[in-house]
């Protein structure tokens, strides 16, 4: 069974430009989340998807955005990229299952420099 | 606002003795908790996982230990092998399938 994919792997734009990252989840994952990643912070929750609607939401300003399509692959995207959004961009796959316990699997990430 | 939190930014550990990770946490809400382990250029693997309605999980040479009165998870790994080189993660969530990760140890196990 394919893993997680996200693509690109490595992304260079400057600032004030915006960016689209895609993630595939995992046959019969449902429900997909993002995370970005800075040093020192730890995974930082951006949203999730179950079923094409955002189902939980962190606390990151509007210009990040995403959205799921119906084959359950996601997409974020970030608008008037600043500094700071340099990160390595997670996305994780899960089964499904608001109230059942699940395990995220994580995709190799996107890592997005912003000059 | 962190909500879970690994102190200790890096632990160096001899070959073949015990590793301890710790990780607390403030929302009483958290009712599952996992351990992910990342290396370099990958993706978070997960590792081991406990529910709030037990105090410790065992998978081979890895435990989870959980004080729930404390807010306190630690995981140990015996013996310790260089192949557990890497950042780990801890995380906790509640019921809504929302995710909270702490900033990550990092191991270094010495052959």
């Amino acid at each position: 069974k394919a893993g997680v994919t996200q693509t690109p792997r490595y992304l260079i734009k400057t600032r004030g430009q915006q960016v689209t990252l895609s993630c595939s989840p995992i046959s019969g994952h449902r429900s997909v989340s993002w995370y970005q990643q800075t040093p020192g912070q730890g995974l930082q929750f951006l949203f999730e998807y179950f079923s094409e609607t955002q189902r939980n939401k962190g606390n990151f300003p509007g210009r990040f955005s995403g959205r799921q399509f119906s084959n359950s692959r996601s997409e974020m995207n970030v608008s008037t990229l600043e500094l700071g959004d340099s990160a390595l961009y997670l996305c994780a796959s899960s089964v499904s299952g608001q109230g059942e316990r699940n395990i995220q699997y994580f995709g190799a990430g996107t890592r997005l420099s912003v000059l | 606002d962190q909500q879970v939190k690994q102190n200790s930014p890096s632990l160096s550990v001899q070959e073949g003795r015990i590793s301890i990770l710790n990780c607390d946490y403030t929302n009483s809400m958290f009712d599952y908790f996992l351990w992910y382990k990342k290396y370099p250029a990958e993706g978070p693997t997960f590792l081991i996982s406990i529910s709030s309605i037990k105090d410790k999980n065992e998978d081979g040479r890895f435990t989870v230990f959980l004080n729930k009165s404390a807010k306190h998870l630690s995981l140990h790994i015996v013996p310790s092998q260089p192949g557990d080189s890497a950042v780990y993660f801890c995380a906790a969530s509640d019921n809504f399938n929302k995710f909270y990760f702490g900033s990550g140890t990092k191991l270094n196990v010495k052959p």
